[in-house]
């Protein structure tokens, strides 16, 4: 079945400093989700993102189908960015919704 | 506050037994997401229901079963538990089908199979 790859699993870093965030998957696919899992436990859809590029506020994606990876970029990172963020593909067969197992993002005050 | 609700927010039981999860979509949302989050197996996608029908399953067991009723709200029965279903089990809610949609996530039934 499709595989989904998050890199790197952990990140620390400092308020204010950028983050490239990167999920690559083994098939073709005609969707990728970002989430985000905050240290609550609350899961937040960021982006429906199946290729090209979209923004929301400091936050965007880029999905590149082709070479079958995506990036979520964080900008002027804040503490309230700390959690888990996971990528997730649909399977084109079935409907399964495969999720890689996440970067854990620490951004320190 | 998504607007989408479960109850219980925690729920403690024995092996073997069976337990009901409850979820009310966000208002007007007529599909419903189960996922479920346990430390060995991360995040899954269970099944989604779209206005009362079955529209996809995932990695569902066959000791797990759902249905969303005619108010849309949905129910996601766990029998002959296991220890390994100890997880976190999230109920969301998007506006129509969801191949583009959002959905909202709600906070989430913990259950512990002791």
């Amino acid at each position: 079945g499709i595989q989904v790859e998050q890199s790197p699993p952990d990140l620390i870093l400092q308020e204010g400093a950028n983050s490239t965030l990167r999920c690559n998957f083994s098939d073709s696919v005609n969707n990728l989700q970002w989430f985000h899992q905050n240290p609550w436990g609350q899961l937040i859809n960021l982006f429906y993102i199946p290729s090209g590029t979209k923004q929301n506020g400091r936050l965007s994606a880029t999905t590149v189908a082709t070479e079958r990876y995506s990036l979520l970029y964080i900008s002027s990172s804040q503490t309230t960015d700390s959690g888990v963020y996971f990528c997730a593909v649909p399977m084109n067969r079935d409907d399964k919704i495969i999720f890689g197992k996440g970067t854990r993002l620490h951004i320190l005050p | 506050d998504s607007g989408v609700t479960q109850t219980p927010k925690h729920l403690i039981t024995a092996t073997g037994q069976r337990v009901t999860l409850r979820c009310s979509p966000r208002s007007g949302d007529l599909s419903v997401y189960w996922y479920q989050q346990s430390l060995d197996q991360g995040l899954q996608f269970l099944i989604q229901y779209y206005n009362g029908e079955e529209r996809a399953k995932g990695n569902i067991l066959e000791r797990f079963s759902a249905q969303q009723f005619p108010d849309l709200h949905s129910e996601l029965n766990l029998s002959s538990l296991e220890l390994g279903d100890s997880a976190l089990y999230f109920c969301a809610s998007s506006l129509n089908r969801g191949e583009t949609e959002t959905q909202y996530f709600g906070p989430g039934t913990r259950l512990l199979v002791l």
